[in-house]
């Protein structure tokens, strides 16, 4: 039963391009979470998904920021026109339906704006 | 809003020693979980130890446990027997019970193991 996947592993982006973020929940999972994490700091929450349905994107910034978790397929965060304040360690979770106690962590993705 | 504070930025500890992490937060809710995860170099996030705020007595997970004040807000995480593989940023984190409610956390706490 493989755990929550993410890829790439590190990214690399000049400014102004796009960054597509993927994530795969671990098998059975049908709420995924994304996270971000500055330097030196916590993991700070972005958005929360269901399949085909955003339920909270309090986390995440207005502009350029989108995410979806189709039918089919991974869920994806898309950073448009990137800036160097993007540069970050962005991380997936994933829970079951139901009353659950805790998520499981992917290995996250380094994003670096050049 | 919910907010969880660690007050530690850095932590060392001999190996072999026992050392306490701490961390509070700050809720209105009664019924809430709480968390420390460990991250190591790799940036996993492990789950190290949960407890469940409706239970009194205090969460264990081998030479991890806690110490869960719920009065005071307080939830210290304690290694004994500490090992240089426990050398890592660990954050505490809150989330409310209702609902698939994201989780919130602590700036984190460095901790550095001597051999």
């Amino acid at each position: 039963n493989a755990g929550v996947m993410q890829n790439p592993r590190h990214l690399v982006r000049r400014r102004g391009q796009e960054a597509r973020l993927r994530c795969s929940p671990m098998k059975g999972h049908s709420h995924v979470y994304w996270y971000r994490q500055l330097p030196e700091e916590g993991l700070k929450f972005m958005v929360y998904l269901q399949k085909e349905n955003i339920i909270d994107e309090s986390g995440m910034p207005k502009e350029r920021f989108s995410a979806e978790f189709p039918k089919e397929g991974p869920s994806i965060l898309r950073i448009q026109q990137v800036v160097r304040g993007d540069s970050a360690a962005y991380f997936c979770a994933s829970s079951p339906p139901g009353r659950v106690s805790g998520y499981t962590f992917g290995s996250g993705t380094r994003l670096t704006v050049v | 809003a919910q907010t969880v504070t660690q007050s530690q930025p850095e932590m060392s500890v001999q190996e072999a020693e026992t050392v306490t992490l701490s961390c509070t937060y700050d809720t209105s809710e009664s019924d809430y979980y709480l968390f420390w995860y460990k991250q190591p170099p790799s940036r996993q996030m492990i789950l190290v130890i949960r407890q469940e705020a409706y239970k009194q007595q205090n969460a264990t997970e081998n030479r991890f446990s806690v110490n869960f004040q719920k009065a005071a807000k307080s939830f210290s995480l304690k290694i004994s027997d500490s090992q240089l593989g426990d050398a890592a940023m660990y954050f505490c984190a809150y989330r409310r019970s209702s609902g698939n409610t994201p989780l919130v956390f602590g700036k984190g706490t460095r901790l550095s193991v001597i051999a």
